[in-house]
């Protein structure tokens, strides 16, 4: 398996700018997180998916923010307008949940990491 | 509210010797797993090991082992015959096992930047 694919790796844009974030989870996981990593706040959580759906977005600092995961193979997260405090890490990871009903480890991608000049 | 706490900011460790990085935590739950992710200079997040709360048996992964004390909420990782490819940052990183409703992420320490020197 390719594992966790993001896309850009890296992106620079202008405060102001829409920007686009990309994930493709590892075929076959039912969970997608996005997580935000900042030397001031260290790894957080932004938003989780189940089967597509968002189950918990308490960490999307605000309307700024948007996720969507259109499919089982595709997500995205959205910031418009950009401002330079947005500058970080942005990890898209994947797990998926046994039959049992537990959690399994969840797997990272390479991040996309974002400057807003 | 889970909280992870890595109290070693920075440390290193001469190539091929042995070094543990601490973690404690606090949770009320009962069913959980803990990690250590790494993340090199690249930036990925590595998966090293994971230890369910259930089980005794300190986990191990090669030269990576866990010392798990559950009732201490103590989770330290030992790294063994350290090479130059370990540099990097380690996060220890808790998740609860199961939840109805509940969140599954995961809540990270702060990290511990480990520096192997040649």
């Amino acid at each position: 398996d390719a594992g966790v694919i993001q896309s850009p790796r890296h992106e620079v844009t202008e405060m102001g700018q829409e920007v686009t974030l990309r994930c493709k989870p590892i075929s076959g996981h039912d969970y997608l997180f996005w997580y935000r990593q900042t030397m001031m706040r260290g790894l957080e959580l932004l938003i989780y998916f189940n089967n597509n759906v968002p189950i918990d977005d308490s960490g999307m600092p605000e309307d700024r923010f948007s996720a969507k995961m259109p499919n089982a193979s595709f997500s995205t997260l959205k910031i418009q307008p950009s401002e330079p405090r947005d500058s970080a890490v942005y990890f898209c990871a994947s797990s998926i949940r046994t039959s049992g009903g537990l959690q399994e480890t969840q797997y990272f991608g390479p991040g996309t990491r974002l400057l807003v000049l | 509210a889970q909280t992870v706490t890595q109290s070693q900011p920075e440390m290193s460790v001469q190539e091929a010797e042995t070094v543990t990085l601490s973690c404690t935590y606090d949770t009320s739950e009962n069913n959980y797993y803990l990690f250590w992710y790494k993340q090199p200079p690249s930036r990925q997040m590595i998966l090293v090991i994971r230890q369910e709360a259930y089980k005794q048996q300190n986990a191990t992964e090669n030269r990576f082992s866990v010392n798990f004390q559950k009732a201490a909420k103590s989770f330290s990782l030992k790294i063994s015959d350290s090479q130059l490819g370990d540099t990097a940052m380690y996060f220890c990183a808790f998740m609860k096992r199961w939840s109805r409703a509940g969140s599954y992420q995961l809540t990270f320490g702060k990290g511990t930047k480990l520096s192997v020197i040649p």
